[in-house]
């Protein structure tokens, strides 16, 4: 079953523009990572946030964390043609016990196309 | 390149047919989890292992088997093939904590026809 649920599914923009992706989750996480796919490629991580964490930046990536409302963001600033993938959000169950612990459940995803 | 190796790329099979798939972890890396990938289905987390022993199952069908190795490389095998079954199969690796990045290989593409 999918946890996350990402907004939206599809964005188009130019090259130079902001980014940004939604995603919602339903059940107590204890992190929740962003993950990045290419075409038919496998999926590369981006960034992860401890559920105590409101917000974290890597690059031009900024992520925000909202555990009342169950929800994330991910922004992606001065977006470039190479940024052009599927982005996916995932969380790990924070009543995972043991050394289930590190089982993500993933989203559908947003597929991202930025134009030159 | 994530260090996680999956062979082979393609498989094309026949409904009925039975097939496996490798994956080798980044080197360090105890968990390995397999993943479905498929258009309708998105990511399905299948079954995970640690320091070959079955940690957590998802949703992985009866006619799908995992183990993990003492050297830790990992296979997933598929049996009784079905159409449906067609999809793309990612292995991924991570120390196993609670709060690890997983490290993705490129997957095996398998065809049923």
């Amino acid at each position: 079953s999918q946890q996350g649920e990402e907004d939206p599914q599809a964005l188009s923009i130019q090259e130079g523009e902001n980014a940004t992706m939604n995603c919602s989750y339903k059940t107590s996480i204890n992190n929740l990572q962003w993950y990045r796919q290419n075409s038919g490629r496998g999926l590369v991580h981006l960034i992860l946030i401890r559920s105590n964490e409101r917000e974290k930046h890597s690059g031009r990536l900024r992520v925000t964390l909202d555990t009342s409302k169950k929800s994330s963001s991910l922004l992606i600033t001065a977006s470039r043609a190479a940024d052009t993938a599927s982005y996916f959000c995932a969380t790990g169950d924070a009543n995972a016990g043991g050394t289930s612990y590190g089982k993500l459940t993933f989203g559908q995803g947003t597929i991202l196309t930025v134009h030159p | 390149d994530s260090g996680v190796t999956q062979t082979p790329k393609h498989l094309i099979t026949a409904t009925g047919q039975r097939v496996t798939l490798r994956c080798s972890p980044r080197s360090g890396d105890l968990s390995v989890y397999w993943y479905q990938q498929s258009l309708d289905q998105g990511l399905q987390f299948l079954i995970q292992y640690y320091n070959g022993e079955e940690r957590a199952k998802g949703n992985i069908l009866e006619r799908f088997s995992a183990q993990q190795f003492p050297d830790l490389h990992s296979e997933l095998n598929l049996s009784s093939l079905e159409l449906g079954d067609s999809a793309l199969y990612f292995c991924a690796s991570s120390v196993g904590g609670a709060s690890s990045p997983l490290h993705f290989g490129n997957g095996t593409r398998l065809t049923v026809t």
